[in-house]
């Protein structure tokens, strides 16, 4: 069964570096989204992504994030300057299309800014 | 926007017994209402979901009944079993109508003790 993977599954970072995290959705999926998961904490959106632009994002998605889908497998987020309240799981998930709303997520990446 | 409370935040059952974790949300746009899974540093995974146009959906063990009026939807699960212990959280969608963003309930940690 197709499933969503992510990069790196751990990533250790100095505030103020820039980290890329990547994620390959479902083949086939049309829609994209990051969430992340503090820890002990719920879910949170962070952002959604069709047709190669952002579709909606929420106020946790700052200047200091970007999305892109370089090819055509590949979905990444990344963060300009990690502060230390970016620590957190990362979950990416894919969606294949208007008339299937359920969405798959990833293993996640964990990212610890020091 | 969109708020998801549940509740408990913990339940502590026996082998054998039912366990039900409620939620409501507050958007009365939200059409679609997946619950996850997660276990301990995995992702989360879709268990069970139901559509705004549906009162009630079962998979074996687990269940799902939705109050449209109420603004309320449960997860039912019977015969509970050590292996179902996790955290679950519900979330709301206005998924049926183009590529909304899940929102997220606080989670409840299940434990299903032998």
């Amino acid at each position: 069964e197709p499933e969503v993977t992510q990069t790196p599954s751990h990533q250790v970072t100095q505030m103020g570096q820039e980290v890329i995290l990547r994620c390959v959705p479902i083949s086939n999926h049309l829609y994209f989204y990051w969430y992340r998961q503090i820890l002990g904490q719920k879910v949170e959106f962070l952002v959604s992504f069709y047709n190669n632009e952002i579709s909606e994002k929420s106020e946790i998605f700052d200047d200091q994030f970007s999305v892109e889908r370089p090819d055509g497998s590949n979905f990444t987020l990344k963060i300009r300057s990690t502060k230390l309240e970016d620590s957190a799981m990362y979950f990416c998930a894919s969606r294949a299309g208007t008339s299937e709303p359920e969405q798959f997520f990833g293993p996640g990446t964990r990212l610890t800014v020091l | 926007g969109e708020n998801v409370e549940q509740h408990p935040s913990t339940l502590s059952v026996q082998e054998g017994d039912s366990a039900v974790i409620k939620c409501t949300y507050s958007d009365s746009a939200s059409n679609y209402f997946p619950w996850y899974k997660q276990e301990l540093g995995k992702r989360p995974q879709l268990i069970i979901d139901i559509r705004s146009n549906v009162g009630e959906k079962k998979d074996q063990r687990i269940a799902v009944t939705l109050n449209k009026t109420a603004k309320h939807f449960s997860l039912h699960i019977t015969e509970t079993q050590p292996e179902d212990s996790a955290v679950y959280f519900c979330a709301a969608s206005k998924a049926l109508v183009g590529f909304q963003k899940l929102v997220f309930g606080t989670g409840t940690r299940l434990l299903v003790s032998p």
